[in-house]
């Protein structure tokens, strides 16, 4: 069964510091899907990055990026350059390629607070 | 606003009453979702349609929930005779032909 796993629960960086948030995720399925979302305390889930199991380049978006290492069935986030306003829960999830209707499975979350 | 939208946003509800919450996923997107999110947790998948059609149920989806998507446009997830177990945050998501599901900012509801 595809399982999600996030590590760190919580999570502290200083400002214009990057930081790394842990996801390593369980599968047998050769094509999936990989996601960031940023949960603020508003409530709203935020798409952030998509890595595909087949890209074979690492997923950028600004000051996101995901570090795929597939071997190790690992997805890691990079927030660079981290700012006030990143703080927020952060959650790690996995849509596999054959799973019915792509529903995702979501990790339990890391809760990233950035200090001044 | 283009985004998914979800109202109410805040629901407070005595046990035993039923509430409906409402869904209306970006034009043009086909599929919808919902999901379950507790305090501390990530959210769990409830159920999902393809345009009109209710395609999965989750386990977690009682019979006192209901969920429908007339005409394949906006969606309403009804509980019946809720219970305190029912407090959570209700999160609608859509999809359209690509990879990204986009989350509405969810329906909290709490049972008192």
């Amino acid at each position: 069964a595809q399982k999600i796993t996030q590590t760190q629960p919580g999570m502290f960086v200083q400002e214009k510091e990057a930081v790394t948030l842990d996801c390593t995720y369980d599968t047998s399925d050769q094509s999936y899907g990989l996601f960031w979302y940023k949960q603020p305390s508003s409530g709203e889930m935020i798409f952030l990055i998509y890595q595909g199991s087949y890209d074979e380049q690492n997923a950028t978006e600004g000051r996101y990026s995901l570090n795929f290492q597939k071997a190790r069935k690992s997805a890691n986030l990079v927030i660079s350059a981290s700012q006030l306003g990143d703080s927020a829960m952060y959650f790690c999830a996995m849509r596999e390629g054959k799973s019915q209707g792509g529903k995702l499975i979501f990790g339990q979350g890391t809760e990233l607070s950035v200090k001044p | 606003d283009t985004g998914v939208s979800q109202n109410p946003r805040h629901k407070i509800t005595k046990r035993g009453q039923n509430v409906t919450f409402r869904c209306d996923p970006i034009s043009e997107h086909n599929r919808l979702y919902w999901y379950r999110q507790t305090l501390g947790q990530g959210p769990e998948f409830l159920t999902y349609f393809q345009n009109e059609a209710q395609l999965e149920k989750s386990r977690l989806l009682s019979d006192r929930f209901s969920a429908e998507r007339p005409k394949g446009s906006f969606s309403t997830l009804e509980i019946q005779r809720t219970e305190q177990g029912d407090s959570a945050m209700y999160l609608c998501a859509s999809l359209d032909s690509g990879n990204t599901i986009y989350f509405g900012e969810g329906s909290w509801l709490t049972v008192v």
